[in-house]
């Protein structure tokens, strides 16, 4: 199974600053099947990023996903209010799928 | 719009069985397949399986093969997840999950609101 190593595992920022939040994998992820997602506390998760780069439907362009192979990155450009929460990257290309431990991005 | 509603909260012994529902709306149900995650407390996010609400066809991952049942019923739009064989290990919020496209590689797109499913004698 693959393995997924976020990090860092906490990220202290402020609004306005910008995140960059790393996703390592122990193998290849087929074709890029990466995704990213948002989860606030009590909340289910929000897909973010699709196939490593895509949005999804009414996700801001201040998120944006790239890396292959093994390395992905998620940034967000500038942050929100809203966008302090935790973001965990998954694979969907092997199965099992496979998830992230997740990193948190808070308020500094 | 896109929803899905799973069952209620669930307190279980251990050894017991749990079955946890999950009601879709807003698209044809038979056209996506609904995958199981789950969250145990401090853990990362782990993919149980999927189900084909079309065929009834359905695998899980190789830890919960053998004691996870996913079925569904297209009278209601209601996919199950039924876990046997309870243990503490097995506490955790269980979400459904709606994929993003009509084949089974596009990944997930949309969840329900999770159900807490806590084992304790």
């Amino acid at each position: 199974e693959i393995v997924l190593t976020q990090s860092p595992g906490t990220l202290s920022l402020s609004p306005g600053d910008r995140a960059t939040l790393s996703c390592r994998a122990s193998q290849n992820v087929y074709r890029n099947t990466l995704a990213w997602f948002q989860q606030k506390p009590g909340q289910a998760p929000r897909l973010l990023i699709y196939g490593a780069s895509s949005r999804a439907t009414d996700i801001p362009d201040r998120f944006s996903g790239s890396g292959s192979g093994t390395d992905f990155t998620l940034t967000i450009s500038r942050l929100e209010p809203e966008d302090f929460a935790v973001y965990h990257c998954q694979q969907y290309g092997s199965s099992p799928w496979t998830f992230g431990q997740g990193t948190k991005v808070e308020i500094k | 719009q896109v929803q899905l509603v799973q069952s209620g909260a669930e307190v279980k012994k251990p050894g017991a069985s749990v079955k946890v529902s999950c009601m879709a709306s807003g698209y044809i149900f038979t056209d996506y397949y609904i995958h199981w995650v789950r969250q145990a407390p401090g853990q990362r996010l782990e993919w149980m399986g999927w189900i084909n609400p079309n065929y009834d066809g359905s695998n899980s991952a190789e830890k919960f093969q053998g004691r996870v049942t996913m079925t569904r019923e297209t009278s209601s739009d209601t996919v199950y997840m039924e876990l046997s064989g309870l243990q503490s290990d097995d506490t955790a919020i269980y979400y459904c999950a709606r994929g993003r496209t009509k084949v089974r590689g596009g990944g997930i797109a949309y969840w329900g609101q999770g159900t807490l499913v806590t084992v304790s004698s």
